[in-house]
């Protein structure tokens, strides 16, 4: 299984704050990379696809990058609605697809 | 909209045996693969299962290949989850998902989950 792993596993800003979470493949997936939000008590919602397709609804300050075993989650002005816990998940080598252990977003 | 509800989850003991259901509308079901997902307390997302949209494929997680069964009623709209052996281990929110389209292995839509938890 392709094991996908986050950095940082929290991390603390501002409001305004341009943040960036990091995943890192443990092979080449391509763009096959997905991110998730998670607030606490609820489902996950897909943010973007692909690497860098933002879902329909999602707010343009959310951006993806990347492609191979590196890919980034950028936020460019958080707003209070953001502090939450997301996900990387790879679809590249499937079954099964694999998800990093997350990165918790807290406010400062 | 897309929703899906599930249901079925609970206290159950070790070894026992517990079936979750999955409620889907809002979209067309019968043309979507749809998955298990489950979330352990304070831990991360483990994907379980997987079923086509036409019941032919079905694909399990290691962790639980052998003990849980995926299966779906087209007609009903409709998924379930057959977990027998259950470990203390199983325990957690168990999410059904809907996937981006047939077996891409992403989920664009959510349950609000239900909880299982296995404790003598």
């Amino acid at each position: 299984d392709i094991q996908m792993t986050q950095s940082p596993s929290s991390l603390s800003a501002s409001i305004g704050d341009r943040v960036t979470i990091t995943c890192r493949a443990s092979q080449s997936i391509s763009n096959f990379l997905n991110w998730y939000q998670q607030k606490p008590g609820k489902a996950p919602k897909l943010l973007i696809s692909a690497a860098s397709t933002l879902q329909s609804g999602v707010p343009s300050r959310f951006s993806g990058g990347g492609s191979g075993t590196d890919f980034t989650l950028t936020i460019s002005s958080l707003q209070p609605g953001d502090f939450a816990t997301y996900y990387c998940q790879q679809t590249f080598a499937t079954p099964p697809p694999t998800f990093g252990q997350g990165t918790r977003l807290e406010i400062k | 909209q897309v929703q899906l509800v599930e249901s079925g989850g609970g206290v159950v003991q070790p070894g026992k045996s517990l079936r979750l259901s999955c409620a889907a509308s809002g979209f067309v079901f019968g043309t979507y693969a749809m998955h298990w997902v489950r979330q352990a307390p304070g831990k991360g997302l483990e994907w379980l299962a997987v079923i086509s949209f036409d019941d032919t494929v079905k694909n399990y997680a290691d962790s639980v290949k052998g003990r849980f069964t995926i299966s779906r009623d087209n007609s009903k709209n409709t998924i379930h989850l057959l977990m027998n052996g259950l470990r203390v281990e199983d325990t957690a929110v168990y999410y059904c998902a809907k996937d981006y389209w047939r077996l891409r292995y992403y989920f664009d839509s959510w349950g609000q989950g239900t909880v299982v938890t296995v404790s003598s």
